[in-house]
């Protein structure tokens, strides 16, 4: 399978402790971002890789919150210090660049449920 | 900024029936327009895009979807529906140009009884 994958699937953890999750994108795909989604609502875009350069942060992300992506491939987000708010479904997905076939659309890994206590 | 409303937050509906799933968008830019479903526990899955050209487009499972821009619209429609499409459904949006970052609506559940 070739698809986006993350790990784990699920986490569940108590207030104040730092958590990390992992997304390894398509492997030919050059972009990748990360959504959080809460409870009844769509996806809210957090940040995005062109290759290892972070080009854009949501205002979502908190200082509590870092994402890498250290040689272009696979990606990390932490959380320090989790608060319940914290709770949430986190997405990866990934795209091609401009001239490869479909490089529009973004492949969405099946997601890190985050329980906060 | 772009915005996304779904005005349904659930559309209940018998095997073989019609349906349509809203979706009203916002933006000040030209713009893609994209329908993504969510089975349980599952990530999103890309449904159909509109990019340009025609303003109809259609997926391989039935489902089509029409732009229309001067009612700022991609309206999702099947006509006749099963009960394996029971699922969430989020229109999104995102801008031409730049990193082209999705904006979600809130989702749309389709319930598809016998």
């Amino acid at each position: 399978d070739t698809g986006v994958s993350q790990d784990p699937r699920h986490k569940i953890t108590k207030r104040g402790q730092n958590v990390t999750f992992r997304c390894d994108p398509i492997s030919e795909h050059n972009r990748l971002y990360w959504y959080r989604q809460t409870l009844g609502q769509g996806p809210e875009f957090l940040t995005y890789f062109q290759n290892e350069a972070q080009l854009e942060k949501s205002r979502l992300l908190s200082d509590r919150f870092s994402a890498e992506r250290p040689k272009g491939s696979f990606s990390t987000l932490e959380i320090q210090r989790t608060e319940q708010g914290d709770s949430a479904m986190y997405l990866c997905a990934s795209r091609g660049g401009t001239g490869t076939g479909g490089s529009y659309e973004q492949f969405f890994g099946p997601g890190t449920r985050l329980t906060v206590l | 900024a772009q915005s996304v409303t779904q005005l349904d937050s659930q559309v209940p509906v018998f095997e073989e029936a019609p349906v349509e799933l809203r979706c009203n968008y916002s933006s000040s830019v030209s713009v893609y327009l994209f329908w993504y479903v969510q089975y349980p526990n599952q990530g999103l899955q890309l449904l159909l895009k509109y990019l340009s050209g025609s303003t109809l487009v259609e997926s391989i499972n039935g489902f089509e979807a029409e732009f229309n821009k001067s009612q700022t619209s991609f309206h999702l429609r099947k006509p006749s529906v099963h009960i394996s499409d029971t699922a969430e459904y989020f229109c999104a949006v995102s801008v031409s140009t730049g990193f082209q970052k999705l904006v979600f609506g809130t989702g749309t559940r389709l319930l598809v009884s016998p």
